[in-house]
């Protein structure tokens, strides 16, 4: 069965530092995989995806994620944190064989300080 | 831009009571979903459409039902609403064959 984990439960990064947001997952067919962002009271936004092709996925708001096939990882990156960047992070995953269920993470929030 | 809109953002029903959350996407999307959101367990799906009139069943549909009767609207029904039915209820759209999802607002709905 198709799986998706997110280790951490928060992530604390100071304004203008790297920041990455870890995501693996666990599928038996080609993967299909997905980051959104939820900001207080609002729904989710997607932000990439990865379906084929370059490892490097660039996304919205100067994210990017990186697809590790050897690693089954899927984690989402940014160069330079925003404080308003500060959100719900969620990785989510579809089997790519299956009909069109999608699985996602616990979510890991997001915590950048001035 | 897509639009995807849930009927209310905030709703609050007694228990036993047969609850209608509605939500309509203006995309032709062909697939609809249907999850809850509680802290700590991220998002839960329900149920999805692949089509009209076609429903399957995700991770948790107990106490849940669906309709879709046209390709916009897709129905989630509580048909007696109990307190553990208390979430956030979140509706998405997805095209084929990309399948990133497009969320609306959400509904708060708070059982009594």
């Amino acid at each position: 069965a198709q799986s998706v984990a997110q280790p951490e439960d928060q992530v604390n990064v100071a304004e203008g530092n790297p920041l990455t947001v870890k995501c693996t997952y666990s599928v038996s067919g080609n993967p299909y995989l997905f980051w959104y962002v939820q900001y207080p009271n609002r729904g989710l936004q997607f932000l990439l995806k990865y379906i084929t092709g370059d490892n490097l996925v660039k996304g919205s708001y100067g994210f990017e994620a990186e697809f590790n096939k050897s690693q089954t990882s899927f984690h989402l990156k940014k160069p330079s944190a925003l404080v308003s960047d500060s959100a719900l992070y969620f990785c989510a995953v579809r089997e790519g064989s299956s009909a069109s269920k999608i699985i996602f993470g616990s979510g890991t929030r997001l915590s950048i300080r001035p | 831009d897509v639009k995807v809109t849930q009927s209310s953002r905030y709703l609050v029903k007694r228990t036993g009571e047969k609850v209608f959350l509605e939500c309509v996407q203006d995309m032709d999307h062909e697939n609809m979903f249907w999850y809850r959101q509680d802290p700590g367990l991220g998002l839960r799906l329900i149920y999805f459409s692949y089509d009209v009139k076609m429903k399957e069943k995700g991770d948790i549909p107990e106490g849940y039902s669906v309709s879709r009767e046209k390709k916009e609207r897709f129905s989630l029904i509580l048909e007696s609403a109990s307190t553990n039915q208390t979430s956030m209820y979140l509706c998405a759209s997805s095209p084929l064959p990309t399948y990133e999802q497009y969320f609306g607002p959400g509904t708060r709905l708070t059982v009594t």
